[in-house]
C-alpha cells in the first residue's frame, strides 16, 4: 500500500487557469504535511506546509482533512513560471520527521 | 541564504565499487537525511542522522550503506559495493527543528553506476 498517492497528470492548462491537485496518505498518525515543488532533473524545494484550518499563499491554497486524509493544492491564475511536478509530501509519525512523497503531479502551464 | 551543498554532482563508477557522497549541511541544522530518486520514481527516504547516530533508516538502507559525520560540517554516505540498481540521484537535506519542519534540500548528487 502507497504511504501517499497523488493523480500523476500530467496536467496541461492555458496561463491564467486554476488548477486543482489531490492528495491521499495512508497513515492516519501522519504528523505533518507539506506541498514540495520539483523542477525537471532538481530537487524538491518547499512550496508551502499544510495545516488542518487551510492555508493561503498568494494565488497557492492548501487544504488539510485529517478525517478523510486527503490534501488537496490550488493553484490560481496559473503563470508559465508554475510548470513543475508538484509534491504532496507527509512524515512519518516518529520523531525523525523522516518524508514520505507521493510520486508527483506534473503541471504544464501553457501560453 | 544558507544552503545545502553536494559534491560531487555527478559520480561514475562501475558495478562492485565503493563511492562516498558528500553533503554540507545548513550550519546550524542538527538533523540530516539521505533520500534518493530513481529516474522517473518518486523519492524515497533512506536514513535520517541526529546527535551523531542513525535516527531511523528505511529497508532500502541495507548492509551496503552508512552514514557518517566525520567533522562538524559534512554528512556523508558511503555504498560499499555499488550495484546497477544503485543508479537514481541522491538528495542530502537537513532541519532545523525550529523552522516548521522544513527539511532544506541540497541539489542532489547524480550516482550512475555502470
Amino acid at each position: 500500500r502507497k504511504e501517499v498517492e497523488q493523480d500523476p497528470g500530467p496536467f496541461n492548462v492555458p496561463e491564467g487557469a486554476t488548477v486543482a491537485f489531490n492528495c491521499t496518505y495512508s497513515n492516519s498518525a501522519s504528523q505533518s504535511f507539506f506541498w514540495y515543488r520539483q523542477d525537471c532533473r532538481k530537487e524538491p524545494k518547499l512550496l508551502m506546509s499544510v495545516y488542518s484550518s487551510g492555508n493561503e499563499d498568494g494565488r497557492f491554497t492548501a487544504q488539510l482533512n485529517r478525517a478523510s486524509q486527503y490534501i488537496s493544492l490550488l493553484i490560481r491564475d496559473s503563470k508559465l513560471s508554475d510548470s513543475a511536478t508538484y509534491l504532496c509530501v507527509v512524515t512519518a509519525q516518529t520523531g525523525a520527521n523522516n518524508l514520505f512523497f507521493g510520486t508527483g503531479t506534473r503541471l504544464t502551464v501553457i501560453p | 541564504e544558507p544552503e545545502v551543498t553536494q559534491t560531487p554532482s555527478h559520480q561514475v563508477t562501475q558495478m562492485g565499487q565503493e563511492v562516498i557522497l558528500r553533503c554540507v549541511p545548513i550550519s546550524n541544522h542538527l538533523y540530516f537525511y539521505w533520500y534518493r530518486q530513481i529516474l522517473g520514481q518518486k523519492v524515497e527516504f533512506l536514513v535520517s542522522f541526529y546527535n551523531n547516530e542513525i535516527s531511523e533508516k528505511s529497508e532500502i538502507f541495507d548492509d551496503q550503506f552508512s552514514v557518517e559525520r566525520p567533522d562538524g560540517s559534512n554528512f556523508t554516505l558511503k555504498i560499499r559495493s555499488t550495484k546497477l540498481e544503485d543508479s537514481a540521484m541522491y538528495f542530502c537535506a537537513s532541519l532545523d527543528r525550529s523552522s516548521y519542519n522544513e527539511q532544506f534540500f541540497g541539489p542532489g548528487t547524480r550516482l550512475t553506476v555502470l
